[in-house]
């Protein structure tokens, strides 16, 4: 049974750069989230896409925009990269069942660092 | 963003020794979760927690959750070397707003 998966490991890019980071679900999971986590932070949440819609999003600007394809997987795009856009991406993924959409389980991230 | 309060920033214990772990928050959440983050990987949830003052043991681990929803802790017993590594509440609330709300981390350091 695959786990939630990520690409690429590491990605580094200069600022005004463009990012796409890529998120496979865990097997039978419906729901993607992403998550930010700066070095000695806990990750903090960008948005949740569902049934390829954003059902939630937290409070990051408009350079970042995602997409939920028909597989389930997702995608994470950040525009006009800057400096505090460095840190590790986090992919979670969970399924919504009668309602209960707790249990989100994370792949190992994609490392950015912007020059 | 906010974030739930834990500290310290670090713990040092000795293997075979308790520890406990406590988080924080001004808000209420409806469930409360406990993660372990490895270096280079994601975190793993460890324990999940549904009701006010439930209580909830996986192996070595047992975590509560506050009768007040704002808080909740979790026990490592009999520490081990593989227990090393950083340790994060979430709390979360259900339906529609399930976005996880983390805390800072403890890293859990085990002497030998």
């Amino acid at each position: 049974d695959a786990g939630v998966t990520q690409s690429p490991t590491h990605l580094i890019k200069t600022r005004g750069q463009q990012v796409t980071l890529r998120c496979s679900p865990k097997s039978g999971h419906d729901t993607v989230s992403w998550y930010q986590q700066a070095l000695g932070q806990g990750p903090q949440f960008i948005f949740q896409y569902y049934e390829e819609e954003e059902r939630q999003r937290g409070n990051f600007p408009d350079r970042f925009s995602g997409h939920q394809f028909p597989n389930y997987s997702s995608e994470l795009n950040v525009n006009a990269l800057l400096l505090g856009d460095s840190a590790l991406y986090l992919c979670a993924s969970s399924l919504v069942f009668q309602g209960r959409d707790n249990e989100q389980f994370f792949g190992p991230g994609t490392r950015l660092t912007v020059l | 963003g906010q974030q739930l309060n834990q500290s310290p920033q670090s713990m040092f214990i000795q293997e075979g020794e308790d520890v406990s772990m406590n988080c924080t928050s001004s808000s209420i959440f409806n469930t409360w979760l406990w993660y372990k983050q490895d270096p280079g990987e994601g975190p793993v949830l460890l324990i999940a927690l549904y009701k006010a003052g439930e209580l909830t043991s996986n192996g070595r681990l047992t975590a509560q959750f506050g009768i007040t929803r704002k808080d909740s802790f979790l026990n490592i017993s009999a520490s081990i070397p593989s227990d090393v590594g950083i340790y994060f509440c979430a709390g979360q609330l259900t339906g529609a707003n399930s976005k996880l709300t983390f805390g800072k981390g403890i890293t859990l350091s085990v002497r030998p």
